[in-house]
C-alpha cells in the first residue's frame, strides 16, 4: 500500500527566507506526483505536477523535484512571502488515477 | 462558474440522518473522485468512478455510498450519519488517457459536513 509522508508537519520562517518542504513516498511505481497549496477552509490548488519520466517542474518562486527511485520530492520556495502561508500538500497518483496524499506541511510566513 | 461544483459547501445534521452531498462538472472529465479531508490526516479516497458504470470503492468507503447519475454528476450520501464522519469532503475530476490526460486532478472547493 502506498505511503506518503510530509515533513516537517508544521513551519515558521520570516519573511524573505527560502525553503523546502519534502515528500517521501514507499512505492516508486508512480504515474505522476502532484503539489497543491490549501488555505484555511478552502479546496485545494494545483501548484506543480510532475510526470514519472521528469525531474522538475518550475512556476515562478516554486521549484519541485522528483527522485522517483528514492522515493523522494522537494518543494523549494524562494523568498518566502506572508502570503505563502498556507497548508501544502505533496500527493502521488499510482497506475490506475487513484491520488494519494501526504499529511500536508503547515507553512507561515512571518512578516 | 467553477468547474467543478460542490453542494451543499456546508450542512450541519444530526446522527441517523440521511446525508447527500452532490458533485457536477463542466469538464468532460470520466473520471470522478470523492475524498474526505481530517486535519493531520490529509485527503482519503472514499469512492471513485471510471465511468457511469464503473464504480469503486476507496480506502474509507464503509458507511458511504455513491451514485453516477451521469457522466458529470457523482454524489455521495451517508445513509445514516455519524459524527466521526464530521469532516471537509472533496470532489474532484480526472481525463483518462495517455494522449489527453496529465493526470492532473481538479478539485471542488468543498463540502463541509458536521453530524452533531
Amino acid at each position: 500500500k502506498q505511503e506518503v509522508t510530509q515533513i516537517p508537519a508544521a513551519l515558521s520562517v520570516p519573511e524573505g527566507e527560502n525553503l523546502v518542504l519534502n515528500c517521501s513516498f514507499t512505492d516508486s511505481a508512480i504515474y505522476n506526483l502532484q503539489w497543491f497549496r490549501q488555505d484555511p477552509g478552502k479546496g485545494l490548488t494545483s501548484l506543480l505536477l510532475i510526470q514519472s519520466s521528469q525531474r522538475e517542474q518550475t512556476s515562478g518562486r516554486l521549484n519541485a523535484s522528483l527522485d522517483k527511485s528514492s522515493g523522494r520530492s522537494t518543494l523549494y520556495i524562494a523568498a518566502s512571502q506572508p502570503g505563502d502561508s498556507a497548508t501544502y500538500l505533496c500527493a502521488v497518483m499510482e497506475y490506475g488515477n487513484k491520488l494519494v496524499f501526504g499529511a500536508g506541511t503547515i507553512l507561515r510566513v512571518k512578516s | 462558474d467553477a468547474d467543478v461544483t460542490q453542494t451543499p459547501r456546508n450542512r450541519i445534521t444530526k446522527t441517523g440522518k440521511r446525508i447527500m452531498l452532490e458533485c457536477s462538472q463542466t469538464k468532460g472529465h470520466d473520471r470522478m473522485y470523492w475524498y474526505r479531508q481530517d486535519p493531520g490526516l490529509g485527503l482519503r479516497l472514499i469512492y471513485y468512478s471510471f465511468d457511469v458504470k464503473d464504480i469503486n470503492k476507496g480506502e474509507i468507503s464503509d458507511g458511504y455510498s455513491v451514485s453516477r447519475q451521469a457522466q458529470a454528476k457523482f454524489s455521495l450520501s451517508l445513509e445514516s450519519a455519524i459524527p466521526n464522519q464530521t469532516a471537509l469532503y472533496f470532489c474532484a475530476t480526472l481525463i483518462s488517457g495517455h494522449r489527453t490526460s496529465t493526470g492532473e486532478l481538479f478539485f471542488g472547493e468543498g463540502s463541509r459536513l458536521t453530524v452533531l
